[in-house]
């Protein structure tokens, strides 16, 4: 099966700092990643799609210098939140779309991260 | 505008019951695909099942079917013999085509406990 994981699974810092948080797809390669945001009890809202080797496309409403994504190979990508303040705490997850050739069916997600900024 | 509904908030079901959560959409695209995920308190997002706009079948996954409605736009989960494990987070999701970038949109989740 397909397997995406992010690192670290949660993560507590203080208010102005920068977070990095990694996608990891380790058994395909996916030149799409989309990266989300859950608030607690709401559902997942789209952030960003990121696509290997191009800027991501950020969705409306998103700050792309505060949440910068590099997607710098077909296995990984990364989101940074800079300087980080306490309305930024939320649960961060990654997916990850196959390659074309496949079916397009299915996005697969990461286990997620939960970042609490103090 | 694309869009999911979710109208059921909660749903509680009786062990070994089937129970039935809703979900709508809107799209003016004529290929789409539609999802349903599990979301436990750990926070994963489980793929359950798949439903393509030009597939004529509903889809079936285990215990797991989804009653596709296309006229009707909706496409309800349905889960047969629940069991305490299905107690999680479910949302309904759709694949849809905005300027030429495939996204995925959620619905807002149904929160299913079921009854021992």
């Amino acid at each position: 099966g397909a397997v995406v994981s992010q690192h670290p699974s949660r993560v507590i810092c203080k208010s102005g700092t920068s977070v990095k948080i990694e996608c990891r797809s380790l058994d395909f390669q996916a030149t799409t990643m989309f990266w989300y945001r859950q608030f607690p009890k709401q559902s997942l809202m789209l952030m960003a799609t990121s696509n290997e080797g191009s800027k991501a496309t950020y969705e409306q409403g998103v700050e792309k210098d505060k949440f910068l994504i590099n997607h710098a190979s077909l296995t990984l990508s990364t989101l940074t939140v800079t300087s980080a303040h306490p309305e930024d705490s939320s649960f961060y997850i990654c997916s990850a779309a196959r390659l074309a050739g496949f079916s397009y069916n299915e996005q697969f997600f990461g286990p997620g991260t939960r970042l609490t900024v103090l | 505008a694309q869009k999911i509904t979710q109208t059921q908030p909660g749903m509680f079901v009786q062990e070994k019951e089937a129970v039935t959560l809703d979900c709508t959409y809107d799209t003016s695209d004529q290929s789409y695909g539609l999802f349903w995920y599990k979301q436990p308190s750990s926070g994963e997002m489980i793929f359950l099942i798949y439903q393509g706009s030009y597939d004529e079948q509903n889809a079936t996954e285990g215990r797991y079917s989804l009653n596709f409605q296309k006229a009707r736009k909706s496409a309800n989960l349905v889960i047969s013999a629940s069991q305490l494990g299905d107690s999680a987070m479910y949302f309904c999701a759709m694949r849809a085509l905005t300027s030429g970038t495939y996204k995925y949109i959620f619905g807002t989740g149904t929160r299913l406990k079921v009854l021992a």
